[in-house]
């Protein structure tokens, strides 16, 4: 199994609160994603990162930031959480940006009430 | 752009019944293609996937796929099934030129049943 590790893995927050998710990888993939699975709707990227210090908005990108200080580390942030961002989050990794799979982790589970 | 339409959102099938998730996609570019798998409570994992050459893909778990260009298809097939098949499958869809634009399907849940 490839080697990321999400955390946490699940959580509960209020409404308004700030809330970081934290992705680790061991395989020294440039490429991390952040993206979102919701019941009808399959996987949708929020953010992207190519690089230290280099990342991109995904689809559904409003209401969260993404940052990315190391290569083995890809922080995603609710700023102020609300409802709709009650989610499963998921941290994927590639070696390139194309013709090639992604390597998921397991997930976070987030709740906002 | 590219979209992907899993036909199915749920496929019940009896153990050892051959069964077919269909994918169809649209794009104006080329296209890799890929079939992931999702177990309960777990992240995805990658089934088989399409580059290029022949256009039946074997992965594993007994799982095949068949690019079809021209109707733009990619339907998954597996010849007889196992329990432990239950799972949720996605097709996604990713343009030959680069850029993060995979886009994923919805999803088919995979019941199979004793």
């Amino acid at each position: 199994d490839a080697g990321i590790t999400q955390s946490p893995r699940h959580k509960v927050t209020e409404t308004g609160t700030p809330v970081t998710l934290r992705c680790h990888q061991t395989e020294n993939h440039r490429y991390m994603y952040w993206y979102r699975q919701d019941p009808g709707h399959g996987l949708r990227l929020i953010h992207y990162s190519y690089g230290v210090k280099d990342t991109d908005k995904g689809e559904v990108s409003d209401g969260y930031s993404v940052s990315r200080s190391k290569t083995e580390d890809f922080l995603l942030t609710l700023e102020s959480a609300t409802s709709s961002q009650t989610s499963v989050y998921f941290c994927a990794i590639s070696e390139r940006d194309r013709n090639t799979e992604a390597f998921f982790g397991q997930g976070t589970r987030l709740t906002v009430v | 752009a590219q979209s992907v339409t899993q036909l199915d959102s749920q496929v019940p099938v009896f153990e050892e019944a051959p069964v077919e998730l269909r994918c169809n996609y649209s794009s104006s570019v080329s296209v890799y293609l890929f079939w992931y798998v999702q177990y309960p409570n777990q992240g995805l994992q990658l089934l088989l996937k399409y580059l290029s050459g022949s256009t039946l893909v074997k992965g594993i778990n007994g799982f095949e796929a068949e690019f079809n260009k021209s109707q733009t298809s990619f339907h998954l097939r597996k010849p007889s099934v196992h329990i432990s098949d239950t799972a949720e499958y996605f097709c996604a869809v990713s343009p030959n030129t680069g850029g993060f634009k995979t886009i994923f399907g919805a999803g088919t849940r995979l019941f199979v049943k004793a």
